[in-house]
């Protein structure tokens, strides 16, 4: 199993440019999540999923997108980016919401200039 | 709400040197409590896990107890190595929906 892959690892962005983060999971978790890493502020939850077609928002969810139509994919859209998004991106998955832990990704790290 | 409050760092020990870094929880009813490691340039590792009151996490010589008198899943090791050099996060998992709340890390590096 390759877990949870993210692409691309690194990206750089102008203000306003759109793009898509990729996420993709092979271990058939129902459950998935993105999340922003930024220093001094630990993970903090963008959207999460808890099925396909299924979403809702975290606790930082302003100027992202997500949608979830296969269990394995959860793409997260930068609908217009920001400056204030520079941030380190991190995907995780599990099969359950409470006991399971959390499997991540390696990241990506995007910088908008 | 949830929430999880853990040391600021960041931590320097010598090699050999006994770790503790406290972590303390709120929350609505009994969640489960996690420690991840975050390596440079990685993602986050599970490092151990407890699902319910007195609850023993151990994995790779570092140990946790889920204390649900004094909310706490402090993390200690006995005797830390430079290979432990690395963030520490504490998480707990909430009721609704796929809710994992973080604390904001701690940076720990072991020196030689």
């Amino acid at each position: 199993n390759a877990g949870v892959t993210q692409t691309p690892k690194f990206q750089v962005l102008k203000t306003g440019q759109s793009m898509t983060l990729q996420c993709a999971q092979d271990m058939n978790h129902e459950y998935m999540s993105w999340y922003r890493q930024d220093p001094g502020m630990g993970l903090r939850l963008i959207h999460y999923s808890v099925g396909a077609g299924i979403t809702d928002q975290g606790e930082v969810p302003n100027g992202y997108n997500v949608s979830r139509s296969t269990t394995e994919d959860f793409p997260l859209r930068l609908l217009s980016a920001a400056p204030s998004q520079t941030s380190v991106y991190f995907c995780a998955s599990n099969p359950d919401g409470t006991v399971y832990e959390q499997y991540f990704g390696p990241g990506t790290r995007l910088t908008v200039t | 709400g949830n929430s999880v409050t853990q040391m600021e760092g960041p931590v320097t020990l010598s090699e050999e040197a006994f770790l503790t870094i406290n972590c303390t929880y709120t929350a609505t009813g009994y969640p489960s409590l996690f420690w991840y490691v975050q390596y440079p340039g990685e993602g986050l590792q599970l490092l151990l896990k407890a699902t319910k009151a007195d609850d023993k996490g151990s994995n790779k010589g570092f140990e946790a107890t889920y204390r649900k008198e004094t909310t706490s899943f402090h993390l200690e090791k006995g005797s830390v190595q430079v290979s432990d050099s690395a963030v520490y996060f504490c998480a707990l998992s909430g009721y609704t929906g796929n809710q994992f709340y973080f604390g904001t890390g701690t940076s720990l590096t072991v020196i030689p």
